[in-house]
């Protein structure tokens, strides 16, 4: 059965600072990976997703993430912080092939100061 | 192309009336889920329907909900009883299949007084 791990319900970090935003997964197949924002008052929305081919995927707004299979990771970084960024963050899996639905992290609340 | 949308926006009700929400997936998409977010909290996963297989409703909290789907289109989530624990924003999504990215609709904002 898949699971996602998110370490750190909450992270803070200065303006400027790199964000790291940590997932772990566990699935018996290859999976699909994304990561979805939900900024404050707004809807969820997609970010970046990995699906096959190079492992380094990038997103919007700066952002990018790795899959390590080794790791079984998909951790999310962005190298500058904005103010503009401070949301919630949600990674999820999906199993390859058909009937198998996305299962989501618990979140991480990204602050950023000033 | 028309999105995900979802009805009514807000909902307030009186502890021990039903309520029913609606979903209206993107045309096409295969997979539909309903999760529960309350304030502040992360996504809870309610129930997931996938064409025409048996919906996982494993993620329902209790036999006050029920949820159903009418094909490849529209859900409606029912909730018996209400009790104010039932207060969230309950988020409808679908996708083209199961695994694919998932499209959120704006959420319904219930709140059982």
């Amino acid at each position: 059965a898949q699971s996602v791990t998110q370490l750190g319900s909450h992270v803070s970090v200065s303006e400027g600072a790199l964000v790291l935003l940590r997932c772990n997964y566990s699935s018996s197949v290859p999976p699909y990976l994304f990561w979805y924002v939900q900024y404050p008052n707004q809807g969820l929305q997609l970010l970046l997703k990995y699906t096959t081919g190079a492992t380094l995927v990038k997103g919007i707004n700066g952002f990018e993430a790795e899959f390590k299979k080794s790791e079984t990771s998909f951790h999310l970084t962005k190298p500058s912080a904005h103010m503009s960024d401070a949301a919630e963050y949600f990674c999820a899996v999906s199993e390859r092939g058909g009937g198998f639905k996305t299962i989501f992290g618990a979140g991480t609340r990204l602050f950023v100061k000033a | 192309g028309a999105g995900v949308s979802q009805s009514p926006s807000n909902k307030v009700t009186e502890k021990g009336k039903d309520v029913e929400l609606r979903c209206d997936p993107i045309s096409g998409h295969t997979a539909l889920y309903w999760y529960r977010q309350r304030l502040g909290q992360g996504l809870e996963f309610l129930i997931y329907f996938q064409g025409n297989s048996a919906p996982d409703k494993s993620g329902l909290p209790s036999d006050r909900f029920s949820a159903e789907r009418t094909g490849e289109s529209v859900s409606t989530l029912t909730i018996q009883r209400t009790q104010q624990e039932d207060s969230a924003v309950y988020l409808c999504a679908s996708s083209l299949l199961s695994y694919n990215e998932q499209f959120f609709g704006p959420g319904t904002r219930l709140t059982v007084l």
